[in-house]
């Protein structure tokens, strides 16, 4: 079957590190997309793993490991306008699309 | 600025009416995706469509009637719609030239908020 996993809800502290992970199962795995989602606005994309790693963009990184079904989003230095909904979607070679998690919203607090 | 666009951005309509959701990209793109977002629920596949041919229709129920006139437009013709259908309906479009849609980096419009009375 098709299946993402990510936590509902995260909190940090403005200037600190936060690590965002997502567990999928996914029939024929040909990448991981991260997307942000501000409040009332449109989901933008973040980054696209589909080589085992850490792929590095300014304060996000994005890590993914294909043997264990898992990656994570980094954010460093976080700041308030971080204060998101972080989407996760595995791509499918199978059934041609992607899958979506529930998404992970992040509170950034002073 | 995404380059996706939607009209209207808010919309409230009640069980027997009839309206359509519109949605445009300035990108070049080949693909067009119609998602639907309920509150603490994964994005929702409807329609794909890739160089105007539908080939994508994820078990919609047929009051959601999609229409792709060009690369560049794709509309919901939405027609007796439940309660259940209020939600956010997002518009995205990628490149589609891979082959491989599920590859495509895809860029999203801002959304229509439905609300069914």
């Amino acid at each position: 079957g098709q299946n993402i996993d990510q936590p509902t809800e995260m909190t940090a502290t403005e200037g600190a590190i936060v690590q965002i992970n997502c567990t999928y199962q996914t029939s024929g795995f040909n990448g991981l997309f991260w997307y942000q989602q501000h409040a009332g606005e449109a989901p933008t994309f973040l980054s696209y793993n589909v080589l085992d790693g850490l792929e590095e963009k300014g304060r996000f990184s994005s890590f993914l490991s294909r043997s264990k079904g898992y990656s994570y989003l980094l954010l460093k230095e976080l700041q308030m306008k971080d204060s998101a909904s972080y989407l996760c979607a595995a791509g499918s070679s199978n059934t041609g699309k992607l899958i979506f998690g529930q998404g992970t919203t992040l509170q950034v607090k002073p | 600025e995404t380059g996706v666009t939607q009209t209207p951005r808010h919309l409230v309509m009640g069980m027997t009416n009839k309206k359509s959701l519109k949605c445009e990209q300035h990108l070049g793109h080949n693909a067009m995706y119609w998602y639907k977002q309920s509150a603490k629920k994964p994005l929702e596949l409807m329609f794909v469509y890739s160089l105007e041919e539908r080939v994508e229709n994820n078990s919609v129920p047929s009051r959601f009637s999609p229409e792709c006139p060009n690369s560049s437009h794709l509309f919901l013709h939405l027609h007796t719609l439940q309660p259940e259908d209020s939600a956010l309906y997002l518009c995205a479009s990628s490149q589609g030239t891979s082959g491989a849609l599920s590859t495509d980096t895809q860029y999203f419009g801002p959304g229509t908020r439905l609300t069914v009375l």
